[in-house]
């Protein structure tokens, strides 16, 4: 069945730096969604990517899908402590939408 | 726009009690989900609807658990008899079609005692 990884786990920053969480799956995607969840809220929805290579921007969150649609990544430039959560891919399996394990973000200012 | 509505907020229970929760989707929102959130098994979906119509429920962890939704702007989840494995937190989402992202809410911390 289609196995669908998301790294890393944890990721700890100083602010300003920069950060990456990636979903990997073993098989073709249709599409990836992101999201984000504070400490304590609920996830909200950043983006959809659905095109074969497709890269969005939102200032500075930089979303990729891979050329496969295998793999896709979220990247934050110069990090803030507004950026703490844990971020989410959701991606469909057989019908049924799946979270990713989620990549916990801390940044230390 | 008030989002998703969810209630109550915090719900703390005693074993084998009957526990009740609700969910007011976005108004025009055709699907509705519900999801528990864990630390060890994450974000899992129990069951979503299309429509008012239950599709799938294969995540409904057993008979305990059951959901209805029996009109477009109301959707309850209900767990009898509690146990303390229940406890989580409880979210309810709408989107308005499949190619949207979801809208959650704020949550249902259930914590069975």
């Amino acid at each position: 069945g289609q196995q669908v990884m998301q790294i890393p786990q944890y990721q700890h920053v100083q602010e300003g730096e920069d950060f990456t969480t990636y979903c990997n799956s073993s098989t073709t995607l249709s599409n990836i969604q992101w999201y984000k969840q504070r400490p304590g809220g609920h996830p909200v929805f950043l983006i959809q990517l659905v095109k074969s290579g497709e890269v969005k921007k939102q200032k500075r969150l930089t979303f990729q899908f891979g050329e496969a649609k295998k793999n896709s990544s979220l990247h934050i430039t110069a990090t803030q402590t507004t950026d703490v959560g844990t971020y989410f891919c959701l991606y469909n399996q057989g019908g049924k939408l799946i979270f990713g394990q989620g990549t916990e973000l801390s940044v230390k200012p | 726009d008030a989002g998703v509505i969810q209630s109550p907020r915090h719900e703390v229970t005693e074993m084998g009690q009957e526990v009740t929760l609700r969910c007011k989707p976005i108004s025009g929102h055709n699907s509705l989900f519900w999801y528990r959130q864990t630390m060890m098994r994450g974000l899992e979906l129990l069951i979503y609807f299309n429509n008012n119509v239950p599709i799938d429920d294969s995540g409904m962890p057993e008979d305990r658990f059951s959901a209805k939704m029996p009109n477009a702007s109301f959707s309850t989840l209900k767990i009898q008899p509690s146990e303390p494995r229940d406890s989580a937190v409880y979210f309810c989402a709408s989107r308005p079609q499949e190619s949207d992202g979801y809208t959650f809410g704020s949550g249902t911390r259930l914590t069975v005692v």
